[in-house]
C-alpha cells in the first residue's frame, strides 16, 4: 500500500516563526502535492513537484514555499507564520504521467494541523 | 477556469438507508475524470469511486456507485446500505485529462467545499 507520511499531525506556532511541515512517500511516486484545506473551501492547491528539485505554484502560493530535495520527501515552508495560515495542511503523492500505473488517483497523507498564535 | 460545486455542506442518513450526495462541475473540456473522496474523522482521504469522462456507463464500487450526466455537467454520489463506518467528509474533484497538461505529467485536481455525511444508527 502507498503510504504518505506527514512528521507532525498537530503544531502550535506563534506569528511570525519559521515553520516547516515534512511528508514523505514510499512509492517513488514522480508528483508530490500540498492542499491546504479549510471548511467550507473545501482543498486548495499550494504548490505541487513533478520531479526532484522541480516545484510548480498552484492556487494560493503566497506565504508559502517547498523543497524537494530527494524523491521521496516534500517539504512545506513557511517563511513567517501568520495567523490566517492556521489550518489543516494535507499532502498527496501520485505516479507521474509516463506510469501504467497513474489513474488520476492522489494518495494523502493524515494531514497536519497547524495552529499560529 | 474549471469549479466544483458541493451544494449541500452537511447531510445525514440513517443506518441502511441510501443518500446521494449531489455535485456540479464547469469546464469546456470534453474529457476528463471526476472523483469522489472520503475523509473519515481524524483519519487520511482515500478515493471512493473514479468516472472517467468519456465513458457512458457509471461507476460502482460496492455499495457506491454515481450518477454521471455529462450534459449537465452533474456528478453526483450514491451510498447504499449506509454503515456508521461511512461518516466523513466527502468531496468531489475534477480533473483534465492528462494530454491537456503541459510537461511533467502531473495530475492537478480541482476540489469542491465538501459535504459532511453523518451516518445515525
Amino acid at each position: 500500500d502507498v503510504k504518505v507520511t506527514q512528521s507532525s499531525r498537530y503544531l502550535v506556532k506563534r506569528t511570525g516563526e519559521k515553520v516547516f511541515l515534512e511528508c514523505v512517500q514510499d512509492m517513488d511516486h514522480e508528483n508530490m502535492f500540498w492542499y491546504r484545506q479549510d471548511p467550507g473551501l473545501g482543498l486548495r492547491l499550494i504548490y505541487f513537484s513533478y520531479d526532484v528539485k522541480m516545484k510548480e505554484k498552484g492556487d494560493i502560493p503566497e506565504g508559502y514555499s517547498v523543497s524537494r530535495e530527494k524523491k521521496e520527501r516534500f517539504s512545506l515552508i513557511l517563511e513567517s507564520a501568520s495567523t490566517n495560515q492556521t489550518s489543516m495542511y494535507l499532502c498527496a503523492s501520485s505516479p507521474g504521467l509516463a506510469g501504467a500505473s497513474n489513474t488520476g488517483e492522489l494518495f494523502f497523507g493524515e494531514g497536519s494541523r497547524l495552529t499560529v498564535l | 477556469a474549471q469549479t466544483v460545486t458541493q451544494s449541500q455542506p452537511e447531510m445525514s442518513v440513517q443506518e441502511a438507508e441510501t443518500v446521494t450526495l449531489s455535485c456540479t462541475y464547469d469546464t469546456s473540456e470534453n474529457n476528463y475524470y471526476l472523483f469522489w473522496y472520503k475523509q473519515p474523522p481524524s483519519r487520511q482521504m482515500i478515493l471512493v469511486i473514479r468516472q472517467e469522462a468519456y465513458k457512458q456507463q457509471n461507476a460502482t464500487e460496492n455499495r457506491f456507485s454515481v450518477n454521471f450526466q455529462k450534459a449537465a455537467k452533474s456528478f453526483s454520489l450514491k451510498i447504499s446500505d449506509s454503515q456508521l463506518g461511512d461518516t466523513a467528509m466527502y468531496f468531489c474533484a475534477f480533473m483534465k485529462p492528462f494530454r491537456a497538461m503541459f510537461s511533467g505529467g502531473y495530475n492537478k485536481l480541482i476540489f469542491g467545499a465538501g459535504t459532511r455525511l453523518a451516518v445515525h444508527p
